[in-house]
């Protein structure tokens, strides 16, 4: 059973480029969040994504964008790059509705923007 | 809103030495518990969890116990190894509603021989 796999592991992009990250969740999971990692830093919380839908959205510009497919992966954008946007990016799975849930991340993607 | 806060670190400590990393919370409902471990340049994997009060977590020699009184979730280990070496956050997933999780601000574990 594959966990939450994401692509591309590492990249590097210049300020004022886009970079679109992608997240296959858990088999049988239905719903992805994003989670921004800076060095040295908690992960904080981007949006959330459930049945094709942002359902909530952490304290992050709308720079930063997503989308989910039927098949429940995802994608995270991010536009207009900036240096402080030099980070790793988790994607989170689970299934909702279910009570003590855990949820699974995948191994992250490092952005650098130069 | 939710909160976790952790121990500062780095925690530097002998191998073999017995390990507390306090974690406490702040959270409406009864939100679930949980540890995470990420080792350099690494992603996070899950280290143990705690869905309800007095509940004790445990995995690879660590535990934690829920403790609604005192609203904390310390980790502990009796006998930490050179390979324990990596940062730890304490999280909280909020109970109903939407899966998001907070992180604390994770403490660095070094473990040297």
């Amino acid at each position: 059973d594959a966990g939450v796999t994401q692509s591309p592991t590492h990249l590097i992009k210049t300020r004022g480029q886009q970079v679109t990250l992608r997240c296959s969740p858990k088999s049988g999971h239905d719903t992805v969040s994003w989670y921004q990692q800076a060095l040295g830093q908690g992960p904080q919380f981007i949006f959330q994504y459930y049945e094709e839908e942002e359902r909530q959205r952490g304290n992050f510009p709308d720079r930063f964008s997503g989308h989910q497919f039927p098949n429940y992966s995802s994608e995270l954008n991010v536009n207009a790059l900036l240096l402080g946007d030099s980070a790793l990016y988790l994607c989170a799975s689970s299934l909702k509705g279910i009570s003590g849930n855990t949820i699974y991340f995948g191994e992250g993607s490092w952005l650098t923007v130069v | 809103g939710n909160s976790v806060t952790q121990m500062e670190g780095p925690v530097t400590l002998s191998e073999e030495a017995f390990l507390t990393i306090n974690c406490t919370y702040t959270a409406t409902g009864y939100p679930s518990l949980f540890w995470y471990v990420q080792y350099p340049g690494e992603g996070l994997q899950l280290l143990l969890k705690a869905t309800k009060a007095d509940d004790k977590g445990s995995n690879k020699g660590f535990e934690a116990t829920y403790r609604k009184e005192t609203t904390s979730f310390h980790l502990e280990k009796g006998s930490v190894q050179v390979s324990d070496s990596a940062v730890y956050f304490c999280a909280l997933l909020n109970s109903g509603g939407y899966q998001k999780v907070t992180f604390g601000t994770g403490t660095k574990l070094q473990v040297i021989p």
